[in-house]
């Protein structure tokens, strides 16, 4: 059974600090993608990684995979107010369906 | 403009009744998928299907009920079965799941019910 783990499941920082969330997955895969979620809103798709070593980034936001280590980071560059919101990594499996993480929940303080 | 609505956006369900959700997309997309989101969780799938008049169950099928008698659309009946159905559920479709080294699985989401059951 494919467990996807993010961690910090929580994260306050300050706005024009760097920070990096972790997506640990627990079974061979190299397809992974990133979602963002707003509170009370659905999900809008981030980055789509398609092989070991991919790397997307897109204005504060960088994201990159290693199917080795089995592992996602998603990596916040000069944090914004705007980019408070909740991220989820999701790992395609073997079934081809796409198994979440738990979430981290962000928040840009001033 | 191409995208997935979901209808209600807020629903209200007694006990013992059944209410089925709608979501409709208009992208082509061959595969459509229903979620549960409960507060502060990741998204868990209920059921999926890859093509009209097919579906399958996901991890948490129990209570739930679907038709695919169009490629536009999905809906989800939460049935008295469900004993704790008060949840956000999402529809989301993708591009038919082809195999082969460049296929991938990007799905797209509606925006969502919320379903509270009084």
């Amino acid at each position: 059974e494919l467990k996807v783990e993010q961690n910090p499941l929580f994260l306050s920082m300050q706005e024009g600090k760097n920070y990096t969330i972790y997506c640990n997955y627990s079974t061979t895969s190299d397809r992974l993608y990133w979602y963002r979620q707003d509170p009370g809103k659905s999900l809008e798709s981030l980055f789509v990684l398609l092989s070991n070593g991919a790397v997307k980034q897109e204005g504060r936001l960088m994201a990159s995979l290693d199917t080795k280590a089995r592992l996602s980071t998603l990596h916040i560059t000069a944090a914004v107010h705007d980019l408070s919101a909740t991220y989820f990594c999701a790992v395609q499996g073997s079934a081809r369906q796409l198994t979440f993480g738990s979430g981290t929940q962000l928040t840009v303080l001033p | 403009d191409g995208g997935i609505t979901q209808s209600p956006k807020y629903l209200f369900r007694k006990e013992g009744q059944n209410v089925t959700l709608s979501c409709e997309q208009n992208l082509n997309h061959d595969a459509m998928y229903w979620y549960r989101q409960d507060p502060g969780q990741g998204l868990r799938l209920i059921y999926y299907s890859q093509i009209v008049n097919d579906f399958q169950k996901g991890d948490i099928a129990e209570g739930y009920s679907v038709s695919r008698e169009k490629k536009e659309s999905f809906p989800l009946t939460v049935t008295s079965a469900q004993k704790n159905p008060t949840a956000f559920y999402l529809c989301a479709s993708s591009k038919r799941l082809a195999g082969g080294s460049g296929s991938y699985n990007e799905q797209f989401f509606g925006p969502g019910t919320r379903l509270t059951v009084l």
